[in-house]
């Protein structure tokens, strides 16, 4: 199994405050990315890293902030969590980003924001 | 853009019966096609791919072909088994975008009964 650990695994937040959930890799590989799992609309990219200080947004960005200060963290916070940010967040990997590249996820964390 | 349209779930399905999860998918150039799962409790993990044309993908007594004429990328199994109950998820990268991520489906839950 790929080395990737999300912490927390679960968490429950108020309206309004901050949230920071932490992606750590152990495999060194180059590109991360954030994705939020909803029923009914699979997994959508919320942000991604191709490298230290390197990201971009996604689909699904707007409310969502992300830094990487080093090749195995990636962190996605949420500046002022709101109910429609409860979901299930994924964080992945990728060596590169050939057509053939595998993504490896993490196990998930699930939010719910009360 | 870039669309993935998998068949609505859930399906349950009896051990040992056939399964067919269809697949399509809208993308201008050339995709490379992905079928992940999910299993309960876990993070998504690449089951198969196919990366050109008349491609067939397999794993673990799974097979997807890559069929350019009706963009589809359908999931097929001869026998089920229990252990396959999950969600699968229907995955492209199009190389033609010059963006790498993936877009997934909306997820096919699938549920095998003894």
């Amino acid at each position: 199994d790929a080395g990737i650990t999300q912490s927390p695994r679960h968490k429950v937040t108020e309206t309004g405050t901050p949230v920071t959930l932490r992606c750590h890799q152990t495999e060194n590989h180059r590109y991360m990315y954030w994705y939020r799992q909803d029923p009914g609309h699979g997994l959508r990219l919320i942000h991604y890293s191709y490298g230290v200080k390197d990201t971009d947004k996604g689909e699904v960005s707007d409310g969502y902030s992300v830094s990487r200060s080093k090749t195995e963290d990636f962190l996605l916070t949420l500046e002022s969590a709101t109910s429609s940010q409860t979901s299930v967040y994924f964080c992945a990997i990728s060596e590169s980003q050939a057509r053939n590249t595998e993504a490896f996820f993490g196990q998930g964390t699930r939010l719910t924001v009360v | 853009g870039n669309s993935v349209t998998q068949m609505e779930g859930p399906v349950t399905l009896s051990e040992e019966a056939f399964l067919t999860i269809n697949c399509t998918y809208t993308a201008t150039g050339y995709p490379s096609l992905f079928w992940y799962v999910q299993y309960p409790g876990e993070g998504l993990q690449l089951l198969l791919k196919a990366t050109k044309a008349d491609d067939k993908g397999s794993n673990k007594g799974f097979e997807a072909t890559y069929r350019k004429e009706t963009t589809s990328f359908h999931l097929e199994k001869g026998s089920v088994q229990v252990s396959d109950s999950a969600v699968y998820f229907c995955a492209l990268i199009n190389s033609g975008a010059g963006s790498y991520q993936l877009t997934f489906g909306k997820g096919t839950k699938l549920s095998v009964i003894p």
